[in-house]
């Protein structure tokens, strides 16, 4: 099946920005998402990107992603501490399912 | 505007019970999915279903039936409760690729 990953861990100071990556093996994937989740939550949809785009501006968030090296990151500027969360990439794949990484837990310090 | 609803949201089996995990969405999306969620694994595909009357296996089906009479519900169950069973499970429904998740039902097997 299709293989996504991430780092597990990620620690800013806050103001700084934040970049999360993750590598996927589908090069068919017509999508690629971002989703946040929060603790004792389920996850939200943060952004996604389709695969014909390189980069993708939405506020503090930008997605780059690099379809040679199928690689896909995402930076949060100015981070805050309400962005402490767990960041999961996936990519999409036979029949709609989604497949995804293991996720990075984003660590802000005040 | 409920969106996904999971019950319960936390249960704690003794090994070889049975349970059912309920999940509701109100948005009339054909696509369902249920998904388990373990430390540093990312979220697994269990089972997903396209429509009403069809079901099929994710990446992890093994020791789970699922079935989908209609659009708004698509019910997870386990037969026989095993402790390798023990984790969080989540609950989504899908449109055009976008999946929204339910809270999640925390699972203990004992």
């Amino acid at each position: 099946g299709e293989d996504v990953e991430q780092s597990l861990f990620l620690s800013v100071r806050e103001g700084d920005s934040s970049v999360i990556n993750c590598t996927y093996t589908d090069s068919s994937s017509t999508y690629l998402y971002w989703y946040k989740q929060e603790p004792g939550a389920g996850l939200q949809l943060l952004t996604y990107i389709f695969s014909n785009m390189d980069m993708k501006q939405d506020q503090r968030l930008t997605v780059l992603l690099n379809k040679k090296d199928k690689h896909l990151s995402l930076r949060i500027a100015d981070t805050q501490t309400g962005d402490s969360a767990i960041y999961f990439c996936a990519e999409i794949g036979g029949a709609n399912n989604l497949f995804f990484g293991t996720g990075t837990r984003l660590t802000v310090i005040p | 505007n409920a969106g996904v609803t999971q019950t319960p949201k936390f249960q704690v089996l003794k090994t070889g019970q049975s349970m059912t995990l309920q999940c509701a969405q109100d948005m009339n999306h054909e696509y369902m999915s249920w998904y388990r969620q373990d430390p540093g694994m990312g979220l697994r595909l269990i089972h997903y279903s396209v429509g009403a009357g069809i079901t099929d296996q994710g990446e992890v089906p093994n020791g789970y039936n699922v079935s989908r009479s209609t659009t708004e519900d698509f019910p997870l169950r386990l037969l026989s409760a095993a402790p390798s069973q023990t984790s969080v499970y989540f609950c989504a429904s899908s449109f055009s690729g976008t999946a929204f998740f339910g809270q999640g039902t925390r699972l203990t097997v004992v």
